[in-house]
């Protein structure tokens, strides 16, 4: 397997735009999670799945983000509309369900808002 | 969640062993005690994990202390590339999501 990819590797887009990340997990992982990285808050969850259903997105900031999951090879993360704020790296990560394994991480997506 | 207390630097020089601690009193007892590490510009990646026994794999050894309330993730011989942030997690036996601290940032020097 490629482990978990990202896509695309690098965003930058206007204030108020839409954004789509995108996240292709490791095949046979349940769960998958959206993570957002900033130098000021750290590594925080944003949401994560369990066989395609949202479990918990308590850490999801605010309305303008929202994230899918339509089958089990693939995520979306949705930013609409984007504010500069927003500015970070995203990782997606999935693993079984399990806390006697690890999770995967993919090479996250820069976003950047301008 | 049951939290963990980490350092938040430790230096080290090359080709010498690191001794990375973590604190995790309110440990349950089904909770792994988890490390990763996170390299500049890279996404975490996965170091070890254990229950109750010490853990060796390729990458490093995990230490855990009988109460299972402290850990120490053991680097035998640091080398630069070993220079990164590492946090210690606890994960859930449901495996439920990674919740990461501030971690601690390893620096080696030549």
């Amino acid at each position: 397997d490629a482990g978990v990819i990202q896509s695309p590797r690098h965003e930058v887009t206007e204030m108020g735009q839409e954004v789509t990340l995108r996240c292709k997990p490791i095949s046979g992982h349940d769960y998958l999670f959206w993570y957002r990285q900033t130098m000021m808050r750290g590594l925080e969850l944003l949401i994560y799945f369990n066989n395609n259903v949202p479990i918990d997105d308590s850490g999801m900031p605010e309305d303008r983000f929202s994230a899918k999951m339509p089958n089990a090879s693939f995520s979306t993360l949705k930013i609409q509309p984007s504010e500069p704020r927003d500015s970070a790296v995203y990782f997606c990560a999935s693993s079984f369900p399990t806390g006697n394994t690890e999770a995967f991480f993919g090479q996250g997506t820069r976003l950047t808002v301008v | 969640d049951a939290k963990t207390t980490q350092p938040n630097s430790m230096e080290s020089n090359e080709e010498e062993p690191v001794h990375l601690p973590c604190n995790h009193s309110t440990i349950s007892g089904t909770d792994y005690i988890h490390w990763y590490r996170q390299l500049p510009s890279q996404g975490p990646e996965y170091v070890i994990h254990g229950l109750t026994s010490n853990v060796n794999n390729r990458m490093a050894s995990l230490a855990i202390a009988e109460d299972r309330k402290s850990s120490t993730l053991i680097l035998h011989r640091a080398t630069l590339r070993d220079a990164a942030v590492y946090y210690c997690i606890l994960r859930n036996q449901a495996g439920t999501a990674l919740i990461f601290g501030k971690g601690t940032t390893l620096s080696v020097s030549s």
